[in-house]
């Protein structure tokens, strides 16, 4: 299976900070990299997919960018609806594999 | 309203079965690929399983793989997952979801996504 690294695990934030969350796979999956927004009690949100593509409806705040293993997701003006789990989701081998999230905290 | 809800979870005991659905309402499900993801509380997300949307294509995790069979019926408008040999470490809550780009040897094309609730699963005896 491919491994998904993700870091930080968590973090503390301010609202309006520019924070930046990195996911490594450990191989080469192109640009089949989708990126996850869970906040406690609910299901997960998309927010990107293939890697750079901003899911609609996802405020533009969200950006993403990497190919190949390294891939980050910065949310460039957090906002206190930010506060929540993001995960990293590799879709081009099977199984589809998620990192380990990181959770974004108000600090 | 659009929606997914899942239902059948419940309180099972090591090696029996339950059988999970996964029904639409506002719209039809069978324009989309369909997947189980679970989560155990506390800790992070984990894909079980997914179906094409004509059903010909199905794929599972290695962790469920001959104990968890993924079916759907689109004149019902909900997918199943039935679950046999559980055990504790399929303890969990279970979402289905026909979020895009999951699998891409399902689908790979932008549309709306739709979660369940999720149901909970718990192995005990």
């Amino acid at each position: 299976d491919i491994q998904m690294t993700q870091s930080p695990s968590s973090l503390s934030a301010i609202v309006g900070d520019r924070v930046t969350i990195t996911c490594r796979a450990s191989q080469i999956i192109t640009t089949y990299l989708s990126w996850y927004q869970q906040k406690p009690g609910k299901a997960p949100k998309l927010l990107i997919y293939g890697a750079v593509n901003l899911q609609s409806g996802v405020p533009s705040r969200f950006t993403a960018k990497g190919s190949g293993t390294d891939f980050t997701l910065t949310i460039t003006s957090l906002q206190p609806e930010d506060f929540a789990t993001y995960y990293c989701l590799q879709s081009y081998g099977v199984p589809p594999t998620f990192g380990q999230g990181t959770k974004v905290e108000i600090k | 309203e659009v929606q997914l809800l899942e239902s059948g979870g419940g309180l099972v005991q090591p090696g029996g079965s339950l059988r999970l659905s996964c029904a639409a309402s506002g719209f039809t499900l069978d324009n989309y690929a369909i997947h189980w993801v679970r989560q155990v509380p506390g800790k992070g997300l984990e894909w079980v399983s997914g179906i094409s949307s004509t059903a010909l294509l199905t794929y599972y995790a290695d962790a469920v793989k001959g104990r968890f069979t993924i079916s759907r019926d689109n004149s019902k408008n909900t997918v199943y997952l039935e679950m046999n040999s559980l055990s504790a470490g399929d303890t969990a809550v279970y979402y289905c979801t026909n979020s895009p780009f999951m699998l891409r040897f399902l689908e790979w094309s932008p549309h709306p996504e739709y979660w369940g609730q999720g149901t909970v699963v718990t192995v005990s005896s």
